[in-house]
Formats: structure tokens, C-alpha cells, sequence
């Protein structure tokens, strides 16, 4: 059974601050990963996409890959109240490269 | 980003009525689609895999009679809900991935509500 393990939370942070999110991943030749936000009552919307070993950034938002760990991270730099929402990680695994592995989320909450 | 669309945003219906929800892909062709559901405060539930030409691919517990997929074109899918009763109100979601091993697009998400 392939999976992608993520912290439920809540993660809570002051606003301004570095919010950390987390996921793992069990098939060792995924490919590519992704994290979406998605605000309650809302679908899920695209942040980042990372494909090769290291950092990726994109204006407050850095995505990190490992895949020797097995690891995806999401940074949220000067986080704003308006992060506040779900984080969803996702990753195909190898051999289906048309179905996403969902990780079930973290909560994120930024404190004015 | 690619662009898809899906409409309704909301739908009341009665108990034993069908609803049809439509997801468009508007600026990309996709050959796939896929149709999740999701309960408050729970995470996305894969429903089915909507093929362009072919038949849906359920999801194990998913009763393909009960919720009809068509892809009749590569920017058209829908899921039909037959009979609907009560516990099948819930978040719809389709989406389609740009390509092959890319990022999936969502559209905006159907709020059925069965009275």
C-alpha cells in the first residue's frame, strides 16, 4: 500500500513567522510531489511541484525534497493569517503517473 | 495555471432525484479526470477515474450504478448522482492533471445537499 503520511495538527504560528509542514512518503521511485492549499469549503489550489533532490522557492513559499529520506517539506516564510488553511501533500507514485497518492493534510493556523 | 471548471457550485435536490455535475477543462485537453468526494473536516476520497473513450475506473466501495461518470470529450466529464438520498450530500471535486506525472488542476468543487 502506497502512502503519504503527513501531521494532522493544528499547527498554530504568530503571524510572521516560519510555518513548517511536513510529509512522507512510502515508495521510494515517486517522482513527483506537490502541495496544495485548500481553505475550508473550498478545492484544493496548487502551491508547489517539486521533482528533483533540494529547495525549491517561490516568493514566500520553499519547497524541499529528499528522496533518500523519503521527504517533502513545505516552508511558509512571514506567514499571514491568510495561510491559514489546510496543506495537502501529494505524490505519484511510480508506475501510475496519472493518480495522485494524497497525504490526508496538515491544519495550519497563523495568529495575528 | 490550466483552468477547469466545474458547475454547479451548489445543488439542493430531493431524495430520489439525480444530479448531474459537469468538469471542464478550459484551456488543456484531458484524457483523465478524476472525481473525489469529501465530508466536512475530512481529507479528499478518490471516487473514480473519468477516461476519455472508455469506461470509468471506480474506486474499491464506490457503486459505479449510483454515481454515473461519462467523459465524452477530452474537456468534458461528468458524474451523474442517481437516486440521491441524504448521506450522499457532500463536497464533489473533479480534477484533471495537465500532463503525465505533472500538477492536477481542480475545478471550484460541487456542494450537494440531499433534502
Amino acid at each position: 500500500q502506497k502512502e503519504v503520511e503527513q501531521n494532522s495538527g493544528p499547527l498554530s504560528v504568530p503571524e510572521g513567522a516560519i510555518a513548517s509542514l511536513n510529509c512522507t512518503y512510502s515508495d521510494r521511485v515517486s517522482q513527483s510531489f506537490f502541495w496544495y492549499r485548500q481553505y475550508s469549503g473550498k478545492s484544493p489550489e496548487l502551491i508547489m511541484s517539486i521533482y528533483s533532490n533540494g529547495d525549491k522557492e517561490d516568493g514566500r513559499f520553499t519547497a524541499q525534497l529528499n528522496k533518500a529520506s523519503q521527504y517533502v517539506s513545505l516552508l511558509i516564510r512571514d506567514s499571514q493569517p491568510s495561510d491559514s488553511a489546510t496543506y495537502l501533500c501529494a505524490v505519484y507514485p511510480a508506475g501510475n503517473n496519472r493518480k495522485l497518492i494524497w497525504g490526508l493534510g496538515t491544519s495550519l493556523a497563523v495568529n495575528p | 495555471g490550466a483552468v477547469v471548471s466545474q458547475h454547479p457550485s451548489r445543488v439542493i435536490c430531493k431524495s430520489g432525484t439525480s444530479v448531474k455535475i459537469e468538469c471542464r477543462s478550459l484551456d488543456f485537453q484531458a484524457t483523465t479526470m478524476f472525481w473525489y468526494r469529501q465530508f466536512p473536516k475530512q481529507s479528499l476520497m478518490l471516487m473514480a477515474t473519468s477516461n476519455e473513450g472508455s469506461k470509468a475506473t471506480y474506486e474499491q466501495g464506490v457503486e459505479k450504478d449510483k454515481f454515473l461518470i461519462n467523459h465524452a470529450s477530452l474537456t468534458l466529464s461528468t458524474l451523474t448522482v442517481t437516486s440521491a438520498h441524504p448521506e450522499d450530500s457532500s463536497f464533489y471535486i473533479c480534477s484533471a492533471p495537465w500532463g503525465a506525472g505533472t500538477e492536477a488542476f481542480f475545478g471550484q468543487g460541487t456542494r450537494l445537499t440531499v433534502v
